[in-house]
């Protein structure tokens, strides 16, 4: 499954709302699709699974949405710890893969 | 608490194997529905699945990288180690494992930048 995320780079304010988008180029089963955010230098931090779920200590002004191809993570309100790179994942089919990523930065 | 730790050579010459070794702590290999993942980053670039051993399921590869990615377990040391053979300087990255429970990475080793170069 070839896992498309869109924009690319968003440039953004502290305080705005984002929504970025990860469309899949076959559905996705059991909407096994996961969002991860990775800060520079880091590893990546699972936020989102089950394409809707929290993962363990995750603020709920994250909040992911979607089924079948088309998914969607957003952030309520930014804080300046969110400015990050976010990454789609599905885990349905073998071999898993990855999105190319949205960088979300500061404007 | 589950972490894991990559370690491994930081320079390979080209047409090499690397070898890399991830080492579980806080919960066993041979526990049910445990699962092992590497991954890949390129400086600057996207994340690479690259393979995962399962449970008792046995081992999943990606297609692209198949035919050069061998993943094994150790379960008396509680490791996970992968081999990929002929190494080119794009296989330049920093290499991830991951613990899921199911097919679903949630915890992340800090990765081991591996760089190719002669």
């Amino acid at each position: 499954i070839v896992l498309t995320q869109s924009p690319g780079t968003l440039s953004l304010s502290p305080g705005e709302r984002v929504t970025l988008s990860c469309r899949a180029s076959q559905n996705v089963g059991n909407n096994y699709l996961a969002w991860y955010q990775q800060r520079p230098g880091q590893a990546p931090r699972l936020l989102i699974y089950d394409a809707s779920r929290w993962a363990t200590g995750i603020p709920d002004r994250f909040s992911g949405s979607g089924s079948g191809t088309d998914f969607t993570l957003t952030i309520s309100r930014l804080e300046p710890e969110d400015f990050a790179v976010y990454y789609c994942h599905q885990y349905a089919i073998s071999p898993l893969t990855f999105g190319g990523g949205t960088k979300v930065e500061i404007k | 608490q589950i972490t894991l730790k990559e370690s491994g050579p930081t320079l390979v010459k080209p047409t090499q194997t690397l070898t890399l070794t991830c080492t579980l702590s806080g919960i066993s290999l041979s526990a049910s529905g445990v699962g092992v993942h590497w991954i890949r980053q390129p400086p600057g670039k996207a994340l690479e699945w690259l393979a995962l051993t399962y449970w008792n399921e046995g081992e999943r590869y990606s297609s692209s990288l198949e035919r050069r990615l061998a993943i094994t377990k150790d379960p008396a040391e509680n490791q996970v180690v992968l081999t990929m053979t002929n190494m080119d300087p794009v296989d330049t990255a920093t290499y991830y494992c991951g613990y899921s429970n199911g097919w679903l990475v949630h915890n992340w080793g800090q990765g081991t930048l591996v760089t190719v170069s002669s």
